[in-house]
């Protein structure tokens, strides 16, 4: 039972646009929700995360928007650039230590020059 | 260098044979975390440990050994490699007091089962 569902698969943006990659949830015990960011050859790296008491977050150009009641949470990347080209993954999970992150499918990113 | 390693980074197998993954932290994490990627499938949860000598299982454990006799080492044990252990595999670990869950992860290795 996939628990996170990610959309859409891949995404092509022209540079200097904004790339929009979604995510809904079933678990309504899930109170974290982070997106990570992978290179070919790399781990993932955490790139931003929200806590369900809030509806936005903002680091820079990477924005988390977040729909509580319909289980829905979104990345925007504004002004996408060539170096935003990877893999994103949404995540949700809840936050005592050592519950595991369970992780969308992924979304490959090409942002073109 | 702080972080995580993980090696070896790329190993070829034969199934039926018994393969280690090595995971190696330089934190003192309490948690660490054994994921695989697969295309289509994301990153699953194969095990993970709470601290030295406390493992459980995830949502893909079948086939799969963990032991955890220090802190700072976490390696996965294949006992009969098959060809669906194929994928990318990554360790984690649990990062300090942020209030979430945020998990921070090594390079991964790449395992192929022939």
């Amino acid at each position: 039972q996939q628990q996170v569902k990610q959309s859409p698969q891949s995404l092509i943006v022209q540079k200097g646009g904004i790339s929009i990659i979604n995510c809904a949830y079933e678990n309504t015990a899930f109170d974290y929700f982070p997106w990570y960011q992978q290179f070919p050859g790399k781990g993932p790296a955490l790139l931003i995360a929200i806590r369900p008491d809030v509806s936005e977050k903002k680091e820079g150009r990477f924005t988390i928007s977040f729909n509580k009641s319909a289980k829905q949470f979104s990345l925007h990347i504004m002004d996408s650039q060539p170096g935003d080209s990877a893999t994103y993954f949404c995540a949700a999970s809840m936050r005592q230590a050592g519950t595991a992150l369970i992780f969308g499918k992924g979304t490959t990113l090409s942002v073109s020059s | 260098d702080a972080g995580i390693t993980q090696s070896p980074r790329y190993k070829i197998t034969e199934t039926g044979r018994q393969v280690t993954l090595m995971c190696h932290q330089t934190w003192s994490h309490s948690y660490m975390f054994w994921y695989r990627q697969d295309l289509g499938h994301g990153l699953r949860l194969i095990y993970y440990s709470a601290a030295a000598d406390i493992t459980d299982k995830g949502e893909v454990p079948d086939g799969y050994v963990v032991s955890r006799s220090k802190t700072e080492n976490f390696p996965l044990t294949l006992e009969s490699a098959t060809r669906s252990q194929t994928s990318v595999y990554f360790c984690a670990t649990r990062i300090g007091t942020d209030g979430g869950n945020t998990q921070y992860f090594g390079p991964g290795t790449r395992l192929t089962v022939l």
